[in-house]
């Protein structure tokens, strides 16, 4: 089915370990984001793209970081996990920008670090 | 910084009733977006306002953009079990690509 595929679906970590959660999608969008959702807060911006080559910071970017070398692909490192990075992730996607047409969401990726 | 608050935060009513969800900000939107959440999904676009005072309605769903264009309300008549979920609004502001959202209703409708 079309749409945005995150990989995994789970994860534990331990502090200090490193890892990449992957996003890809296949409508040709040329905009991607990663956002954050914790209780009570919402989902919060990490970084975002608008088209491959090009990324940029979000509302929260410190221990992430990015790169977009395909328009397909938009994967998220964490460098040196800690507690408080324990979150669901989503990743979106959108043809044109959000701000008419809104993002198309992943189901998330659940991580825990221990 | 949290420039989008929703209220209530919660709400749980019985099948039939009528509700209204607002989402509000001292910030000047170019656009709102509503979206609905279920557990273990990404959230998914219910509507799209651009226009100050503009309503749209999706069924049972009527959505408002403020004559400011600062705040939005989502009122839903006749709820019904399947409009339970988290509701997120969501806005941009003007040259600006970044979709900011708000903290969320989790709306409970019980049989």
């Amino acid at each position: 089915n079309a749409g945005v595929t995150q990989t995994p679906k789970f994860q534990v970590l331990k502090t200090g370990q490193s890892m990449t959660l992957q996003c890809a999608q296949d409508m040709n969008h040329e905009y991607m984001s990663w956002y954050r959702q914790d209780p009570g807060m919402g989902l919060r911006l990490i970084h975002y793209s608008v088209g491959a080559g090009i990324t940029d910071q979000g509302e929260v970017p410190n221990g992430y970081n990015v790169s977009r070398s395909t328009t397909e692909d938009f994967p998220l490192r964490l460098l040196s996990a800690a507690p408080s990075q324990t979150s669901v992730y989503f990743c979106a996607s959108s043809a044109t920008g959000p701000l008419n047409y809104g993002y198309t969401f992943g189901s998330g990726t659940r991580l825990t670090v221990v | 910084t949290q420039l989008l608050k929703q209220s209530p935060q919660f709400l749980s009513i019985q099948e039939g009733e009528n509700l209204t969800v607002y989402c509000n900000s001292s910030s000047v939107f170019s656009s709102l977006q509503w979206y609905r959440q279920e557990p273990g999904e990404g959230p998914v676009l219910l509507v799209t306002v651009v226009t100050g005072g503009e309503v749209k309605k999706l069924k049972r769903l009527t959505f408002q953009f403020g004559d400011a264009r600062k705040d939005s309300s989502l009122h839903i008549t006749a709820a019904q079990t399947g409009d339970t979920g988290l509701y997120l609004c969501a806005g941009a502001h003007f040259g600006n690509e970044k979709l900011t959202f708000g903290t969320g209703t989790r709306l409970t409708i019980i049989p």
